[in-house]
């Protein structure tokens, strides 16, 4: 079993839908989750994170953690065709400043006008 | 501007051929990544370092090895290349403050023959 699970979709939306993507963990070590995003043909870019369990918000974007559950959620609200991308979800152990990231196998997501 | 570049971004070789592929970070971080990147599998790490001269090993070292000469510079090594090692490889970097944001190059799309 991977440590982190995402479901690699494809998901397809119509523009102005909500979006949900979701992965679980097993490992209770960690304790910053992350969202990137990677448009076709380029390398990811991290998009939000948050440290610890809760919720953060940044414009149409959502990061949410239910530790007690191990399971990350990101929201798009009012989705957008430039919103098609894959998002994947990463994971690190709190301390660890060598770096190392855990990642989802990402999420295909279309947003068609 | 961050900035993260790959020697290539296109590459075919043949089979047993050696196979160097560089990364250059400009952002004087101390971890850097390599990854690979293939349909429903997601980003594997192969190795990382988190010094000069230092490496540690990732969740699929083999047939790879890799070269940390100077800080900036982290080459991946694919000593005798075969068909499987066909892939998108992905280098990244990080500080080690801020060890939960990864920066990525633009990737190598590697086609071994």
């Amino acid at each position: 079993q991977k440590e982190v699970e995402q479901d690699p979709g494809p998901l397809s939306v119509p523009e102005g839908a909500i979006v949900s993507l979701n992965c679980t963990y097993s490992n209770s070590a960690f304790q910053y989750f992350m969202w990137y995003r990677q448009y076709s043909r380029k390398g990811p870019e991290l998009l939000m994170y948050t440290y610890s369990s809760g919720n953060k918000e940044d414009g149409r974007f959502t990061a949410q953690v239910d530790k007690s559950s191990k399971y990350i959620s990101l929201f798009i609200r009012d989705s957008q065709p430039s919103d098609s991308a894959t998002y994947l979800c990463a994971m690190s152990v709190r301390g660890s400043t060598l770096g190392r990231l855990y990642f989802g196998r990402g999420t295909q997501l279309t947003v068609w006008p | 501007d961050v900035k993260v570049t790959q020697s290539s971004r296109y590459l075919v070789k043949r089979t047993g051929e050696k196979v160097f592929l560089e990364c250059v970070q400009d952002m004087d971080h101390e971890n850097m990544f390599w990854y690979r990147q293939d349909p429903g599998l997601g980003l594997r790490l192969i190795y990382f370092s988190y010094d000069v001269k230092m490496k540690e090993k990732g969740d699929i070292p083999e047939g790879y090895s890799v070269s940390r000469e100077k800080k900036e510079r982290f080459s991946l090594i694919l000593e005798s290349a075969s068909t499987n090692q066909t892939s998108m490889y992905l280098c990244a970097s990080s500080s080690g403050l801020l060890a939960y944001e990864q920066y990525f190059g633009p990737g190598t799309r590697l086609t071994v023959t």
